[in-house]
Parts: structure tokens; C-alpha cells; sequence
């Protein structure tokens, strides 16, 4: 089955810097992959997806580049803000396995104004 | 995006007790899950719900722990059975969105076994 690895488990960065959170993947069938951010006490939000016809996306501050051949994602901040601050998830899936997601550990963002 | 409710959102339970998570989407899907979140962990899936027929379990869960009901498009239901405190975790209900793969989060259903 799939095996989604996060780096790094936790990230500090000063207000206004770039944050960079890095996945792998093992599954070359995998063809879809969120990111997620969870704040204290509160679900999983959505925040930007991207599907393997795509290399790169951006929405606003966020961006999520796609390496398909080297099986690998990454989520940018950029201006980063407190408010960014939370735990963001990693996943991938694929329509073959009927869109469940594969989640990787987690990464600990805190930004310190 | 759907509107997913859970109830409950938080409970208190006694070791051995079990407890059942129900979640209402505000539209039908085709796709409802289970996922389980221990304490400062990752999100595990447990298993899919399917209407009309038996759920699909993850490896690691199994319906006699983990017995789950979908009767309709817009309601499944979990139940967490002879708790431990293992069990302590949010249990997330999601479902797929219109655009397919997507997937949202209900608010979650906080447990803690005492």
C-alpha cells in the first residue's frame, strides 16, 4: 500500500519568513495529494490540493509543487503570519483505491512574530 | 462542500463501555470514511462506509471493535467497542466532495477512556 513520509515533524520560522514542508510517496499510482491544516482542537481543513497533470499550484500564500518521476510534493508559505501557525498533514490517494488518503506524520509549523 | 455533523463531539467514557459516533452530511455522497486520530498523532483510516452493504475495513481494525452502519447517502454511524484507554482519540467522519477525490472533515468526535 501507499507510504506517505513527512519532513520535517516540526518547523519554527520568524513572521514573514518562507516555510517549506516536504512529502514523499511510495505508490506511483498515487494521482492526488492534499494538504491539510489543523489547528489546536479543530479538524482537518483543506487548504490546497494538487493532481498529478499539474506540477505546481498557488493560491495566494500557498503554494504546492508535484516531482511525479521522483515521487514527491512539497507545500510553500510564503509572508508567513501567526495565524499560520498548526499542524499541517500531508496525503496522497489514488481513484483506484476508491480516494482514501494516505496521511503523512505531520508537521508542527509555529511562527513567531 | 458538504456539511458534516457529528455527534458526539466529545465524551467521557468508561473502560469496557462502548460508544457509538453517528455523522450527518448535509447532501448524499457516494463516499463516507472513518479516520481515527490518536493524541499528537497523524490521521489513520479505519475503514470505508458503504451504503447498503458491509464496510471496508483498513488492516489493523476489524468489525467487532469497530462495527459501522450506513443506511443511507447521508448518515453512517460508528461504534468504538469494550473501550480501553487506547481508544482515547478523535474519530473523524469524511466524505468525498462533488469534485471528486476531495475529501472533508467533519468537526470530529473527542473521546477520552477513563
Amino acid at each position: 500500500g501507499e507510504n506517505v513520509e513527512q519532513h520535517p515533524s516540526t518547523l519554527s520560522v520568524q513572521e514573514g519568513d518562507s516555510a517549506v514542508i516536504k512529502c514523499t510517496y511510495s505508490d506511483s499510482a498515487s494521482n492526488y495529494f492534499p494538504w491539510y491544516k489543523q489547528e489546536l482542537g479543530k479538524r482537518p481543513q483543506l487548504i490546497i490540493d494538487i493532481r498529478s497533470n499539474v506540477g505546481e499550484k498557488k493560491d495566494q500564500r500557498i503554494a504546492v509543487t508535484l516531482n511525479k518521476t521522483a515521487k514527491h510534493f512539497s507545500l510553500h508559505i510564503t509572508e508567513t503570519q501567526p495565524e499560520d501557525s498548526a499542524v499541517y498533514f500531508c496525503a496522497a490517494s489514488t481513484n483506484n483505491a476508491g480516494n482514501m488518503l494516505t496521511f503523512g506524520g505531520g508537521t508542527r509549523l509555529m511562527v513567531k512574530p | 462542500s458538504a456539511v458534516i455533523s457529528q455527534k458526539p463531539s466529545r465524551d467521557i467514557c468508561q473502560r469496557g463501555t462502548s460508544l457509538t459516533i453517528q455523522c450527518q452530511v448535509d447532501s448524499q455522497v457516494t463516499m463516507m470514511f472513518w479516520y481515527r486520530q490518536q493524541p499528537g498523532q497523524s490521521l489513520t483510516l479505519i475503514a470505508t462506509a458503504n451504503q447498503g452493504s458491509e464496510a471496508t475495513y483498513e488492516s489493523g481494525f476489524v468489525i467487532d471493535k469497530f462495527p459501522i452502519s450506513r443506511p443511507n447517502l447521508t448518515f453512517s454511524t460508528l461504534t468504538v467497542s469494550n473501550m480501553s484507554p487506547e481508544d482515547s482519540s478523535i474519530y473523524l467522519c469524511s466524505v468525498e466532495g462533488d469534485s471528486g477525490n476531495t475529501i472533508y472533515f467533519g468537526e470530529g468526535s473527542w473521546l477520552t477512556v477513563v
